[in-house]
């Protein structure tokens, strides 16, 4: 079956700028995680979804990020007023449940902030 | 705060030789899992295998296998036979029932000599 999808692959905006990523979870997936990863280093957990519960936002790094997600369906990262020091990968990954079972991860939006 | 430390920025190995990726945490807890991922340079993170603190046996896929040291702290992986395309980061990766969180290692660069 088709995996987690994320759009876009690559995203280049200049400083100031609002983006928008997405993230197409596997279907029946009741968890979505979100994950920033600078270049070079490892998963920084950012915002976690699960069914209709309210998000843990507690990784987000300040106000202009936030992030939705209706249901168990697709989700969208938004990051205002966008930073150079924004400039990373951004992993979605999502599970069956918000328990031991392995994410399943899309192939990352790369954010370049000029 | 549980930690992952992998202490080899970076591994290289013969092509079809045996290579040992180490990974340490600290945790109090009793009950937990533990991962290995690898990201290769398509940026998708695939799970390699995973171990549940309360099974003694070492976890076992194919040419990875796991040496579980609990007492140690210790979750290092062994690849066995190493091919062209295991050449990625590979992340070690602890989940905790506690806040349900999945706390991520540094990475280690595995590099494959042909």
């Amino acid at each position: 079956g088709a995996g987690v999808s994320q759009s876009p692959s690559n995203k280049v905006t200049e400083k100031g700028k609002d983006v928008e990523l997405r993230c197409d979870p596997i279907s029946g997936h009741t968890a979505l995680y979100w994950y920033r990863q600078r270049l070079g280093q490892g998963l920084e957990f950012l915002i976690y979804f699960q069914g209709n519960s309210a998000p843990d936002k507690s990784g987000l790094p300040s106000d202009r990020f936030s992030a939705e997600r209706t249901g168990e369906s697709v989700s969208t990262l938004t990051i205002q007023r966008t930073q150079q020091e924004d400039s990373a990968v951004y992993l979605c990954a999502s599970s069956e449940d918000r328990g031991n079972s392995p994410l399943h991860f899309g192939n990352g939006t790369r954010l370049t902030v000029t | 705060a549980q930690t992952v430390t992998q202490s080899q920025p970076e591994m290289s190995v013969q092509e079809a030789e045996t290579v040992t990726l180490s990974c340490t945490y600290d945790t109090s807890e009793s009950d937990y899992y533990l991962f290995w991922y690898k990201q290769p340079p398509s940026r998708q993170m695939i799970l390699v295998i995973r171990q549940e603190a309360y099974k003694q046996q070492n976890a076992t896929e194919n040419r990875f296998s796991v040496n579980f040291q609990k007492a140690a702290k210790s979750f290092s992986l062994k690849i066995s036979d190493s091919q062209l395309g295991d050449a990625a980061m590979y992340f070690c990766a602890y989940f905790e029932y506690s806040n349900y969180q999945l706390i991520w290692g540094a990475g280690t660069k595995l590099i494959i000599k042909p």
